[in-house]
Formats: C-alpha cells, sequence, structure tokens
C-alpha cells in the first residue's frame, strides 16, 4: 500500500485558491487517487479521483505529475464552509485489493478566514 | 430518503450493556463498511462486507459484532464495551465489486459514549 503524507494544517482566506499536496513516492501502477473531504462529526465526502494528468469537476480539480508521486487538490475561491480536514488516499481502484488498502491518513486540516 | 442513514445519532451506554447500531444505504451498493473514528485519530476500518459477505475484519475485538442481512443494510452490535471504545462509528458503501473502492459514500455517524 502506497503510503501519503500531506500537510498535517493550512490556513486560507475566502476567496484565495487552495492548493494541497499529497506525497505518494511509491505508488504502484494499479493505484488511483482519491480525496476526500470531512467535516467535524461527519462522515468524509468523496472529492475526486484521478489516475494521471488532471481532473476537474464542479468542486475541485487534480493534478497529477508524470511520475505519479505526487498529486495536487486544488479548492478554487475557497469560501469559510470549505473548512475541513482533506484526506489523501492512494490504492486499487477495485474491490479486492489487499487488506489496508481502505486506510484514511491524518489529512490536511484546511482552517479558511474571513 | 437518500444516501447512507444511520441510527441512533447519539447513543451513551453503560460497560454492561448491549446495544446495536443500524446502517441502511439506498443506493443500490453491494459493499458495505463499518469504520471507527477516535478523538484527533483517522479513520479506522472496521469491518468490509461485500454482497453479504464479510471480507475484512481488521483485528477488531469480538465485543463488536457486525451483521449484514442484506447489501442494503449493515449492524455492529455492542457488549461490553470499554471507556476507550468511546468514538464517532462511520457506515460507508460503495458499488463494490463493479466500481472504484474509493467513491465510498458515508453516514453521518453515531457517536458512541460508554460510561
Amino acid at each position: 500500500l502506497a503510503k501519503t503524507t500531506q500537510p498535517i494544517s493550512m490556513d486560507s482566506y475566502e476567496g484565495q485558491e487552495v492548493n494541497i499536496t499529497c506525497s505518494h513516492n511509491n505508488i504502484a501502477t494499479n493505484d488511483y487517487i482519491t480525496w476526500y473531504q470531512q467535516f467535524p462529526s461527519q462522515g468524509p465526502r468523496f472529492i475526486i479521483q484521478g489516475y494521471k494528468t488532471k481532473v476537474t469537476n464542479e468542486v475541485a480539480s487534480l493534478f497529477i505529475p508524470a511520475d505519479r508521486k505526487s498529486s495536487t487538490l486544488s479548492l478554487p475561491r475557497v469560501s469559510l464552509s470549505d473548512t475541513a480536514v482533506y484526506y489523501c488516499l492512494v490504492g486499487e481502484g477495485r474491490y479486492g485489493g489487499s487488506q489496508g488498502n481502505l486506510i484514511f491518513g491524518k489529512g490536511t486540516k484546511l482552517s479558511v478566514k474571513p | 430518503e437518500t444516501g447512507v442513514t444511520q441510527t441512533p445519532r447519539h447513543l451513551v451506554m453503560g460497560m454492561t450493556n448491549k446495544k446495536s447500531l443500524k446502517c441502511e444505504q439506498h443506493l443500490g451498493h453491494n459493499a458495505m463498511y463499518w469504520y471507527k473514528q477516535s478523538a484527533k485519530k483517522p479513520l479506522e476500518l472496521m469491518f468490509v462486507y461485500n454482497f453479504k459477505e464479510q471480507t475484512e475484519n481488521n483485528s477488531v475485538p469480538s465485543r463488536f459484532s457486525p451483521e449484514c442481512p442484506n447489501s442494503s443494510h449493515l449492524f455492529l452490535h455492542l457488549h461490553t464495551l470499554q471507556p476507550e471504545d468511546s468514538a464517532l462509528y462511520l457506515c460507508a458503501s460503495s458499488q463494490g465489486t463493479s466500481g472504484s473502492v474509493y467513491e465510498q459514500y458515508f453516514g453521518p455517524g453515531t457517536r458512541l459514549t460508554v460510561t
């Protein structure tokens, strides 16, 4: 299982673009990169998933360089409601992987200030 | 009702009590999961069910007993818990074998306090 490393916390202001980088140096060929968002006392919410290059949806963009050893979650023009913990997960995108595929790390606590 | 629901939302129980947590998903998924999230700790995967069959037990103590009667319902039976079992218990579901295991949909959780 590819281990991920993220900053423990980040601060931002409303209206700014926020980029959270995740390192996953030993990512495997079959691994996907997935990001979740979690508000206090709630379950995590799927944000975005990608394999390579760039993926964009209505919430965020995910940038993955050619070597796939890192990825960057980009949140455009954050608001106070984007204050949450953001988790980066790396693992096989199909069920049937070895135990331990479904591991959430400590995540990055993003604080958005007015 | 849509998505993943969990009941109760809050539960306080003594160490000698027996209680059950319930999870229901309305998404047509085949895989369901139980997670534990203690204060200031990452989510810990406890159990995985795929098509009602338990496929993973992440070294969880026997005082936690899961039950999956069908693909839409998941229970976690609790007995003789310890204070350190106090946590947020989250249920999730996903497509299972037909889709990405990481696109999981989580319920709101049950906040459990063991006294």
